[in-house]
């Protein structure tokens, strides 16, 4: 079964700062890998996506993710965090040889301290 | 715009009622999902569909039930069997393979 660890409740910066959002993931294959941000009261939105290829994978407002197989990690990052990035954010895996299914994590809060 | 539409944002339940929550999507994709979402949680899929007139259960199915007679929409019912049903609830469709499920905004349903 997938599954994904999302292992810090809530994760606090400093404006200015670099972010980082930890995940790590199980599959029994090779996996796809996804990161949503969710603000209160809405729904998700998809900031990024690992398939295949570069290990480095830039998404929307800036963030990007490093897919590490060795580790199992897909942890999300941005060099400079803003107050508009406080939300919650969440990592997803699927099996490539599965069907649409995602494991989500439960969910990191992310607090940029202006 | 293309998107997802869910109705209503707030739904209240009574006790022994059964409600359904809507969801509507024209974004010509074949896979539909519900999720339930509790604090600390994370989402759990309640029921998913991969193509019109089928569905299977996902991890949290008991007390729900859900329909798919087209492909654009995905109702999702509560029942009196689900003796828990405060959460907010999200749907979301996408293509297959290797593409992002796209989000509605939620229905938060309580119990009155």
């Amino acid at each position: 079964a997938q599954s994904v660890a999302q292992p810090e409740d809530q994760v606090n910066v400093a404006e200015g700062n670099p972010l980082t959002v930890k995940c790590t993931y199980s599959v029994s294959g090779n996996p796809y890998l996804f990161w949503y941000v969710q603000y209160p009261n809405r729904g998700l939105q998809f900031l990024l996506k690992y398939i295949t290829g570069d290990n480095l994978v830039k998404g929307s407002y800036g963030f990007e993710a490093e897919f590490n197989k060795s580790q199992t990690s897909f942890h999300l990052k941005k060099p400079s965090a803003l107050v508009s990035d406080s939300a919650l954010y969440f990592c997803a895996v699927r099996d490539i040889g599965g069907n649409n299914r995602l494991a989500f994590g439960k969910g990191n809060q992310v607090v940029v301290i202006p | 715009d293309g998107g997802i539409t869910q109705s209503p944002k707030y739904l209240f339940r009574k006790e022994g009622q059964n409600v359904t929550l809507s969801c509507e999507q024209n974004l010509n994709h074949d896979a539909m999902y519900w999720y339930r979402q509790d604090p600390g949680q994370g989402l759990r899929l309640i029921y998913y569909s991969q193509i019109v007139n089928d569905f299977q259960k996902g991890d949290i199915a008991e007390g729900y039930s859900v329909s798919r007679e087209k492909k654009e929409s995905f109702p999702l019912t509560v029942t009196s069997a689900q003796k828990n049903p405060t959460a907010f609830y999200l749907c979301a469709s996408s293509k297959t393979g290797a593409q992002p499920q796209h989000f509605g905004d939620g229905t938060r349903l309580s119990i009155l």
